[in-house]
């Protein structure tokens, strides 16, 4: 089973609709999480971290499920320019703290107009 | 610029070259992480450095790959004898510890490498 498993997609949604991506993760003992967006040949830039009691910021919401190692990412009222692929990120740990992030493969999103 | 700087940005190399690629991370940072990705997949962890200190590499990190932060400042990746397989975005990422400043994960815009 990979570390962290993504669909790829692509999905392909209208404008203004909302959209829903998931991803789950294996090793139970990750303790932090986050979404990143990728554009085209573009480096990845954070986009969001994911806590347990699920966090919002505009109009992006994450949610976090522990028990079931489940992430998701919802977009409401998606524009044109979230068009892009978002990674779910689970950073992996030493005894010495955090020491890099696992990537999923990423989910690619087209918003149409 | 405060942020994370690769260089060069873009590299055409024949196969069995050398290539060396240089990351300048946030000065603020002690971590600094080297990252692959090729077309379709996410980044996949290559190494990792606390100050000058190497302290985990990738199986996917074979022989001919060498990194070094001398100073627990800039870094270099090599990478001896190119094949058509290394062709990949190479990625650098810097941050500090948990609980020490601002806690973060920046990328640099990598370095796209191109073996012909």
């Amino acid at each position: 089973r990979k570390e962290v498993e993504q669909d790829p997609g692509p999905f392909n949604v209208p404008e203004g609709a909302t959209v829903a991506f998931n991803c789950t993760y294996s090793n139970s003992a990750s303790q932090s999480f986050f979404w990143y967006r990728q554009d085209c040949r573009k480096e990845p830039k954070l986009l969001m971290s994911v806590y347990s009691s699920g966090n919002e910021d505009g109009r992006f919401t994450a949610q976090l499920n522990r028990a079931s190692q489940y992430i998701s990412l919802l977009i409401r009222d998606s524009k044109l320019s979230d068009s892009a692929t978002y990674l779910c990120v689970v950073a992996r740990y030493s005894g010495g703290g955090a020491d890099g992030l696992t990537f999923g493969k990423g989910t690619h999103l087209i918003i149409q107009p | 610029d405060t942020g994370v700087s690769q260089d060069p940005r873009h590299k055409i190399t024949k196969r069995g070259q050398n290539v060396t690629f240089r990351c300048d991370p946030i000065s603020e940072h002690n971590r600094l992480y080297w990252y692959r990705q090729t077309l379709g997949q996410g980044p996949e962890f290559l190494t990792y450095f606390q100050n000058e200190a190497q302290l985990e590499k990738s199986r996917l990190l074979s022989d001919r790959f060498s990194a070094e932060r001398p100073k627990g400042s800039f870094s270099t990746l090599e990478i001896q004898r190119t094949e058509q397989g290394d062709s990949a975005m190479y990625l650098c990422a810097s941050s500090s510890p948990p609980g020490q400043g601002e806690y973060g994960y920046t990328f640099g815009s990598g370095t796209r490498l191109t073996v012909v």
